[in-house]
């Protein structure tokens, strides 16, 4: 199964940047970098995703490596809402039927 | 738009039990994939299907399992229910015919098996 490396937890002060590091070393070239989060007690939430570009929407920036080994998502302004569980997952778009394999995520902890 | 429905929110069962647990999709969204997300092992995907047809599976026993109507509406079924089924049941909808990774996920089912 695929799988990416992140930080167990990471902490921002209101107002700053949030830049969430993610490891997929593993990836392969037709495979997409997904971006979800879960605040607690609910269902997950897509946040962006991209192939080889950086991706920018309303929710956050997609960094991704010239190698495509690694990504940062970026929050730019982070408020006490965005404090959850960020996961980043990589998978094959129009052909994963659905399948996304989920690590533990980072939580990140938006502090005033 | 509405969201993706999941019913019942709340449920709890005891060991033996069976249960049914319904999604609809966000309307237009032919596609739904279910998760189940426990302490230990997190998220983890069960099945997904599209147009009445499930396209993808999970490792799990046979006693999950599911169906799609052709209404897109979905619904999960755990048989003999074991106190290790306790968890989040999560429904998820994909705009895209062939399932890509931007899934919109319910607020999910919690059950616990007693």
């Amino acid at each position: 199964d695929a799988k990416t490396t992140q930080p167990t937890s990471m902490d921002c002060a209101e107002g700053r940047a949030a830049n969430l590091p993610c490891n997929h070393s593993t990836i392969s070239g037709n495979e997409y970098v997904y971006w979800y989060r879960q605040i607690h007690s609910q269902g997950p939430q897509y946040i962006i995703h991209g192939l080889k570009n950086n991706e920018t929407n309303e929710m956050a920036s997609l960094i991704i490596t010239e190698d495509r080994k690694s990504s940062t998502l970026i929050l730019p302004h982070a408020t006490l809402r965005d404090t959850a569980v960020y996961y980043c997952i990589f998978g094959a778009g129009g052909t994963s039927y659905g399948k996304l394999t989920f690590g533990q995520g980072t939580i990140l902890t938006v502090h005033p | 738009k509405a969201g993706v429905t999941q019913t019942p929110r709340y449920l709890i069962k005891t060991r033996g039990q069976q249960v049914t647990l319904s999604c609809s999709p966000i309307s237009g969204h032919r596609s739904v994939s279910w998760y189940q997300q426990t302490p230990g092992q997190g998220l983890q995907f069960l099945f997904e299907y599209f147009s009445e047809t499930q396209r993808n599976k999970g490792n799990f026993p046979g006693r999950f399992s599911g169906r799609q109507f052709s209404n897109s509406r979905s619904e999960m079924n755990v048989s003999t229910l074991e106190l290790g089924d306790s968890a989040l049941y999560l429904c998820a909808s994909s705009p895209h015919g062939r399932g890509t990774g931007e899934l919109f996920f319910g607020e999910g089912s919690r059950l616990t098996v007693l």
